[in-house]
């Protein structure tokens, strides 16, 4: 069974500073794609950025970039000049490609504080 | 207006209690999904559906039924609620289809669910 595991549960960056969030994973599967999703107090899940495995390139979201290593099963998450709004819970999913199963795989989450 | 929005917000209720909660979505998409948010444990799949016709079982599907009433409505029922279905609960949508963006899902802003 597919695990994804984010090693930190909280993080604190200053503000316009970088930080990175990790997250590994575990699956058999060649094809697969990886989200990370951020939980502000409202409590909504918003996407922040997405990853399909079979493309080399790291995707960016204007401060938001990965480092994935699809041999290291390792996909974390920078992001640069930290703003305030950006404090929340950040989690990592991973989606299995195609297939009958409908489920997003969480880690439990990693808490992001931004320090003015 | 928001794409995927759930119904009630928030509510509390009492042990062996017949409760529903409601989603709805104007995104167009076919697939739906309701997620269940316990602390620390990241999200966990409750039952997803593919189509009208099409209802599956998550990973924790017991003491909980659904309904697919449209292709824009999908309804999460605790016949007999206890007080460990205590939980934050997402509804979700994504397009069909296997590319990366069709394969992403998008959540609505949740029901904040208390069994006493």
């Amino acid at each position: 069974a597919q695990t994804v595991t984010q090693s930190q549960p909280e993080m604190s960056v200053q503000e316009a500073e970088t930080v990175t969030l990790s997250c590994t994973y575990d699956t058999s599967e060649s094809d697969y794609y990886l989200f990370w999703y951020k939980q502000p107090p409202s409590r909504q899940m918003i996407l922040v950025i997405r990853q399909e495995a079979y493309k080399q390139q790291n995707a960016t979201e204007n401060r938001f970039s990965v480092n994935f290593q699809k041999a290291a099963k390792s996909f974390s998450l920078k992001i640069s000049d930290s703003q305030l709004g950006d404090a929340a819970m950040y989690f990592c999913a991973y989606r299995r490609y195609g297939g009958s199963q409908g489920n997003l795989i969480f880690g439990k989450g990693t808490k992001l504080s931004v320090k003015p | 207006d928001a794409d995927v929005t759930q119904t009630p917000r928030n509510r509390i209720t009492k042990t062996g209690k017949r409760i529903m909660l409601e989603c709805s979505q104007t995104k167009g998409h076919d697939r739906m999904y309701w997620y269940r948010q316990d602390p620390g444990l990241g999200l966990r799949l409750i039952y997803y559906s593919f189509d009208v016709k099409d209802i599956n079982k998550g990973e924790i599907s017991d003491g909980y039924s659904v309904s697919r009433q449209a292709q824009a409505k999908f309804s999460l029922s605790l016949e007999s609620a206890i007080p460990n279905q205590t939980a934050l609960y997402f509804c979700a949508t994504s397009e069909s289809g296997l590319a990366g963006y069709q394969e992403t899902q998008y959540f609505g802003p949740g029901t904040r669910l208390l069994v006493l």
